[in-house]
């Protein structure tokens, strides 16, 4: 079975704070994405990667940046958390080749 | 750009109705279209799709057709459980591209026992 695990479930910065939240994968996926969920607004991708040391923005990359320096691992940075970042972010993967993106569990973050 | 309309929830069925969730979309070509779930407190996890016109998805009791003449591909089942309490999200890719989902907003689905 394909994993996609996610360093926290459940995180609490302050504004201003640099936050990194880190996304592993286990089957050799080129593709990788991170995405934020809010209500309302279902998810909105933020920044993919499809390949190491690759990365494309998506449709809301403000305020975000990312690092591809392994294949297994994608990392997005907050380089300075705001409150309006306060979201449920999902990271995914796939295989070359595919339409499926697989998911982890999220991670929720609260900016104080 | 491509988008996805789905019907605004919450919905809530008692066990064993019949459900159907509409999704409409947008895009140019043949997208591939997708429903995903999520379960409480869980990421999102494939539940069905289809590629082409007519196709039909099917997992788990649910199913839904994908129609290029209506640009729907509708999530039905003839009897929800309990367990089927979960979000549903519609989503498409252009055709044979993993590069972007766009999803729509989500219905939260409530089945009372």
């Amino acid at each position: 079975d394909v994993k996609v695990t996610q360093s926290s479930r459940y995180l609490v910065k302050r504004t201003g704070e640099k936050v990194f939240l880190e996304c592993v994968q286990d089957m050799d996926h080129e593709n990788m994405f991170w995405y934020r969920q809010d209500p309302g607004l279902g998810l909105r991708l933020i920044y993919f990667s499809y390949d190491v040391k690759m990365k494309e923005k998506g449709d809301i990359p403000e305020g975000y940046s990312v690092s591809r320096e392994k294949k297994e691992r994608f990392s997005l940075i907050l380089e300075s958390a705001s409150t309006n970042q306060t979201s449920m972010y999902l990271c995914a993967s796939s295989p070359p080749g595919t339409d499926t993106q697989y998911f982890g569990p999220g991670t929720r973050l609260t900016v104080l | 750009g491509d988008s996805v309309t789905q019907m605004e929830g919450p919905v809530t069925l008692s066990e064993e109705a019949f459900l159907t969730i509409n999704c409409t979309y947008t895009a140019t070509g043949y997208p591939s279209l997708f429903w995903y779930v999520q379960y409480p407190g869980e990421g999102l996890q494939l539940l069905l799709k289809a590629t082409k016109a007519d196709d039909k998805g099917s997992n788990k009791g649910f199913e839904a057709t994908y129609r290029k003449e209506t640009t729907s591909f509708h999530l039905e089942k003839g009897s929800v459980q309990v367990s089927d309490s979960a979000v549903y999200f519609c989503a498409l890719t252009p055709r044979g591209s993993a590069r972007q989902l766009t999803f729509g907003s989500g219905t939260q689905l409530t089945v009372l026992p």
